[in-house]
């Protein structure tokens, strides 16, 4: 079993829907968890970070942890087809610099 | 200011050959990391640098792969003797010290990566 878990996608959404991408992981050590963006041919860039459990609020978007459920959750709102690209996410934990990814979701919003 | 840059940016070899992929990291970014994209298998993580100390080594695939970072900047990856299921994207990402748990603590820069296809 990978540490992390996430759909692979693809996940094919019309322009103005509102969009979730969820990871699951075994560790509950992990205390950090960040969502990265990457489009295609480029690297990926962080896009949303969270410390513990909560919620974190940047214009759009929305990531969700649930340190009891082993949950995390990216929600976009009103998604554009400018947010169509791969979301990974990723987590650490406390003193650690190793950063596990997930596999990514592709995500296409169509016009 | 300049970001993460690596080259080459495509790599074409035949099996059995050596390669070395080159990073140069933001400036002033102690932490270095080497990474490995393959389709659907997310980021493995190969290799980090931090300052002077020894580097972590603990996910290079086999003793075939090698990494170093001359001066505390420049890192290069060489994979020996390539193999087709080395074919991959590399990734290369750079980081400020790991000071609290801030953003800055935990934000990765990655740069565009190589991507590697071993005939």
């Amino acid at each position: 079993q990978k540490e992390v878990e996430q759909d692979p996608g693809p996940l094919s959404v019309p322009e103005g829907a509102i969009v979730s991408l969820n990871c699951t992981y075994s560790n509950s050590a992990f205390q950090y968890f960040m969502w990265y963006r990457q489009y295609s041919r480029k690297g990926p860039e962080l896009l949303m970070y969270t410390y513990s459990s909560g919620n974190k609020e940047d214009g759009r978007f929305t990531a969700q942890v649930d340190k009891s459920s082993k949950y995390i959750s990216l929600f976009i709102r009103d998604s554009q087809p400018s947010d169509s690209a791969t979301y990974l996410c990723a987590m650490r934990w406390t003193g650690g610099f190793k950063t596990i990814f997930g596999a990514g979701t592709r995500l296409f919003v169509k016009a | 200011g300049a970001g993460v840059s690596q080259s080459p940016s495509n790599k074409v070899t035949e099996k059995g050959k050596d390669v070395e992929l080159r990073c140069d990291p933001i400036s002033g970014h102690t932490a270095l990391y080497w990474y490995r994209q393959s389709l659907g298998q997310g980021l493995e993580f190969l290799i980090y640098f931090q300052g002077n100390s020894a580097p972590d080594k603990s996910g290079l695939p086999s003793d075939r792969f090698s990494a170093e970072r001359t001066g505390g900047s420049v890192s290069t990856l060489t994979i020996q003797r390539t193999q087709q299921e080395d074919s991959a994207v590399y990734l290369c990402a750079s980081s400020l010290p790991r000071v609290g748990g801030g953003r800055a603590g935990n934000e990765q820069y990655f740069g565009p990566g190589t991507r590697l296809t071993v005939t």
